[in-house]
């Protein structure tokens, strides 16, 4: 069964970074697209970033971008997500999940799986 | 980005059917095949139940079923169960590697 599992979140003070981390297993990592989609507490899910199985094309919502970076290591089997100069509203839990295919925009199949998230709380 | 546009809330009785819309623009919904749903419950990941409009995972129950008309995408729970009680999401590929998600909408089972 294909499984994700995020890690590296915690409590940051504002203006602070981290790195979250997305470990996959029992698929081949590499001939997939991934995404990041955040939650905010008691609110709805939000798109954050996208990048491609080579890691060649990536993009961000615009409540992120300049300030989050998605990355991927596919010998490692890992996505990650650098976020800086974090802001209170960047508190949430971070969801990774997987495309159907290798493209950016490749949302035949919808995001399956999603890993059980990590949570980043911004507060001083 | 605007979020695409969902009840708040929606309830019905068992054994009944409803309906959750969801409402974007032709840059979203209304310009590709391409909208999922996705049912969340409360400390746990989202799982799709839909994708392209109308298309069911293998393995997922019949009582789901998705629709589109012009931008306007929509979940029909037929039947509905107490185990169906939980928030769903769409979603929806916005072109140029983005996409859109709903704004969320809470089913009760009364």
């Amino acid at each position: 069964e294909m499984q994700l599992l995020e890690s590296g979140g915690g409590l940051v003070q504002p203006g602070g970074s981290l790195r979250l981390s997305c470990a996959a297993s029992d698929f081949s990592f590499r001939n997939y697209a991934m995404t990041w989609v955040r939650q905010a507490p008691g609110k709805g899910l939000e798109w954050v970033s996208v990048i491609r199985a080579d890691g060649g094309a990536t993009n961000y919502a615009d409540s992120v971008n300049g300030r989050f970076t998605i990355s991927r290591d596919n010998s490692k089997h890992t996505l990650y997500l650098q976020i800086n100069s974090l802001r209170a509203e960047d508190t949430a839990v971070y969801y990774c999940a997987k495309l159907s295919c290798t493209s950016i925009s490749c949302y035949q199949a919808g995001f399956d799986p999603w890993g059980q998230g990590t949570q980043v709380i911004v507060s001083s | 980005q605007s979020a695409l546009t969902q009840p708040a809330s929606v309830s019905g009785s068992p054994g009944q059917s409803i309906t959750i819309s969801c409402t974007g623009t032709s840059s979203d919904v209304g310009g590709y095949n391409l909208v999922s749903w996705y049912q969340q419950f409360p400390g746990k990941a989202p799982k799709v139940m839909i994708y392209e409009v109308n298309k069911r995972p293998s393995g997922e129950s019949n009582h789901f079923s998705g629709s589109k008309s012009g931008n306007t995408a929509s979940l029909t729970i037929s039947g509905l169960q107490a185990e169906d009680e939980a928030d769903y999401y769409c979603c929806s590929y916005a072109g140029g590697g983005t996409y859109v998600f709903g704004t969320g909408t809470k089913v009760t089972v009364l």
